[in-house]
């Protein structure tokens, strides 16, 4: 079993330039979310989603849009890179509403200059 | 509003020691989730324990264990005869019942020194 996996897991991009992260998982998890991790500040969640079509917005949803469209998949988009997008991200899913120890995926390295 | 702080930024012990890592939750719900994980260097997430807030035992596994009090909202977790594999950054987090997602607390980094 693959799990959540994450890709790409290092990126470089310029300040203005969109671009997708990318989570898929293979175990028929129902929630899945993204999480951003910065220095000090731990794990902050940016955007989550219940069941395929449905998202809702966490603690620091701007810049980052999300779509569900379907179980396995839950990319996270950047329409347009800042300098305080740069981060490590990370997707996870679980199980049940009743949180099931979260899958985290190995992270994205995210650089923007 | 839920709330994790890990007053510990960082831990430097030697190997062998015992070191305890504090955590602190808010929260206002009644059914509420605590979690803990490890960050090593490589980076991955690693789940460590969960614990529902109706079940105050302690835990232990192996060299770790947990110390829940819902009396002081602490969630503490002792890495006992401490091993350099053990250097990592350790999360504290909390869930409320009925959401998939986690408040973690901004981490602890354990450097533990051969």
């Amino acid at each position: 079993n693959a799990g959540v996996t994450q890709t790409p897991k290092f990126q470089v991009l310029k300040t203005g330039q969109s671009m997708t992260l990318q989570c898929a998982q293979d175990m028929n998890h129902e929630y899945m979310s993204w999480y951003r991790q910065d220095p000090g500040m731990g794990l902050r969640l940016i955007h989550y989603s219940v069941g395929a079509g449905i998202t809702d917005q966490g603690e620091v949803p701007n810049g980052y849009n999300v779509s569900r469209s379907t179980t396995e998949d839950f990319p996270l988009r950047l329409l347009s890179a800042a300098p305080s997008q740069t981060s490590v991200y990370f997707c996870a899913s679980s199980q049940d509403r009743e949180v099931s120890p979260l899958h985290f995926g190995n992270g994205t390295r995210l650089t923007v200059t | 509003a839920q709330k994790v702080t890990q007053a510990q930024t960082e831990i430097s012990v030697v190997e062998k020691e015992d070191v305890t890592l504090d955590c602190v939750y808010e929260t206002r719900d009644t059914t509420y989730y605590l979690f803990w994980y490890k960050q090593p260097p490589s980076g991955e997430l690693v789940f460590l324990i969960r614990r529902n807030s109706f079940d105050e035992q302690n835990e232990i596994s192996g060299r770790y264990s947990w110390n829940f009090q819902k009396s002081t909202s602490s969630f503490n977790f002792t890495i006992t005869a401490s091993q350099v594999v053990d250097s990592a950054v350790y999360f504290c987090a909390l869930s409320e019942a009925g959401y998939s997602t986690l408040t973690f607390g901004k981490g602890t980094m354990l450097l533990v020194s051969p």
